[in-house]
């Protein structure tokens, strides 16, 4: 089935420690996206690529990091600038063509920081 | 800019009980596309429905209902004798017009639905 796959599920980090989400699709979608969400907020997009080797910033993108090599994947890296990265990322990819049905949502990356 | 407000932070309802969310967006586009999705537990967002600005037909699928009215922009959700499995956080967003495949959504900050049986 196609689908969005993010890992891990739950992520540690340490203070000053950069990590790497992963965001993997098979749905031939052009366009990906990095959202984060924190209680009582919604959703907040942090970046995100309409082809791939070009990406552009989103509302909240200081201490992230992105790269789009292949068109199925576009992992987030968290840097250490990232202040208070603990929070609960959504990666999300879409076509043009299924715009009448939105965005596909991956299941999620819960980062604590330690 | 774009601007989405989901006034409603909880929402808690007896089984069977009929419930309404209400989103109330800002947008200076003239075409423009409005969403709810669904987030159970598990976290993954479920989409549920996408209505464009030229389209004001209000539509039902099984118990759940929506209502658009441009005029007050709002596009409100009905769910119909609620079950404990709509206990779940829903998102209503807004997208402005596909530009070169740029099809970025701005959230509301969601409501919280619990169901109790």
């Amino acid at each position: 089935d196609g689908g969005i796959t993010q890992s891990p599920k739950y992520l540690f980090r340490k203070e000053g420690q950069n990590v790497t989400l992963s965001c993997e699709q098979n749905l031939n979608h052009d366009a990906m996206y990095w959202y984060r969400q924190d209680p009582g907020q919604g959703l907040r997009l942090i970046y995100y690529s309409q082809i791939v080797n070009d990406f552009q910033k989103g509302d909240i993108a200081e201490g992230y990091s992105v790269s789009r090599e292949k068109k199925e994947s576009f992992p987030l890296t968290v840097t250490s600038a990232q202040k208070n990265p603990t929070a609960f990322y959504l990666c999300a990819s879409t076509a043009s063509y299924s715009l009448n049905y939105g965005y596909t949502f991956g299941s999620g990356t819960r980062l604590t920081v330690v | 800019a774009q601007k989405v407000t989901q006034a409603q932070t909880e929402i808690s309802v007896v089984e069977k009980e009929d419930v309404t969310l209400d989103c109330v967006y800002e947008t200076r586009d003239t075409t423009y596309y409005l969403f709810w999705y669904k987030q159970p537990p598990s976290g993954e967002l479920v989409f549920l429905i996408r209505r464009n600005s030229f389209d004001e037909q209000n539509e039902i699928s099984g118990r759940y209902s929506w209502n658009f009215q441009k005029s007050t922009s709002s596009f409100n959700f009905t769910i119909t004798a609620s079950q404990v499995v709509d206990s779940a956080v829903y998102f209503c967003a807004l997208s402005g017009p596909p530009l070169f495949n740029d099809y970025k959504l701005s959230f509301g900050a969601g409501t919280t639905v619990t169901v109790r049986a």
